[in-house]
């Protein structure tokens, strides 16, 4: 069972398209990540939300951490192919025994 | 300020082998952490060192270790490499346990 649950697993969308991916847990985290990760490469680190209802916007992407801080969402306005990668959510705290547990991640493709 | 350096990029092993790689935190992050990362298992954490101690350890055999030095760089050892464990191996530093973590470009491990 995995602690940090992503959905969906999979999106493929057309350029200028919005999408939403969502990350839940039944375990509360001290605050969330959101990574987005190029074939190959390390993730990067896009946001990272503290506060139980906290919303980030970066540029075209809205992050909102859920009230009890068990969940998030990513939103993307306009999608643009540059957007297409893994999106993968961490949440940190002592979960699991481990100080950060990251979820499967959404594999998301942007076609032009 | 600098990245998280990750050495070498690629390897290629065989079976039996054993392999070291290295991590270089970002100035002043105390806490290095890595990770495996393969397409059917998603980003599993190997362990995590804060000042040359190792706080925490991942479900992974003996045949993993690593060690973290005075200037918190970090080595991770693989003896008698398996075909399993060709993966993307991540390291991620931050400046305490708890704060948010972020990866180098990772070491592509491949074991013939």
């Amino acid at each position: 069972t995995q602690l940090l649950e992503q959905s969906p697993q999979f999106l493929s969308i057309q350029e200028g398209e919005n999408l939403t991916v969502y990350c839940n847990s039944s375990s509360v985290f001290s605050s969330l990540q959101w990574y987005r990760q190029e074939p190959g490469e390390g993730p990067v680190l896009l946001v990272t939300v503290v506060t139980g209802g906290e919303v980030k916007k970066l540029k075209r992407l809205t992050f909102q951490f859920g009230d009890a801080r068990k969940d998030s969402s990513l939103h993307i306005t306009a999608a643009q192919p540059g957007d297409t990668g893994l999106y993968l959510c961490a949440g940190a705290g002592r979960v699991g025994g481990q100080n950060f547990v990251f979820g499967p991640g959404t594999r998301l493709s942007v076609l032009p | 300020k600098a990245g998280v350096t990750q050495t070498p990029r690629y390897l290629i092993k065989t079976r039996g082998q054993q392999v070291t790689l290295s991590c270089s935190p970002i100035s002043g992050h105390r806490s290095v952490s890595w990770y495996q990362q393969t397409p059917g298992q998603g980003l599993q954490f190997l362990f995590e060192y804060f000042s040359e101690t190792q706080r925490n350890k991942g479900n992974f055999p003996g045949r993993f270790s690593g060690r973290q030095f005075s200037n918190s760089r970090s080595e991770m050892n693989v003896s008698t490499l398996e075909l399993g464990d060709s993966a993307l191996y991540l390291c991620a530093s931050s400046a305490a346990s708890y704060n948010e973590q972020f990866f180098g470009p990772g070491t592509r491990l491949t074991v013939l």
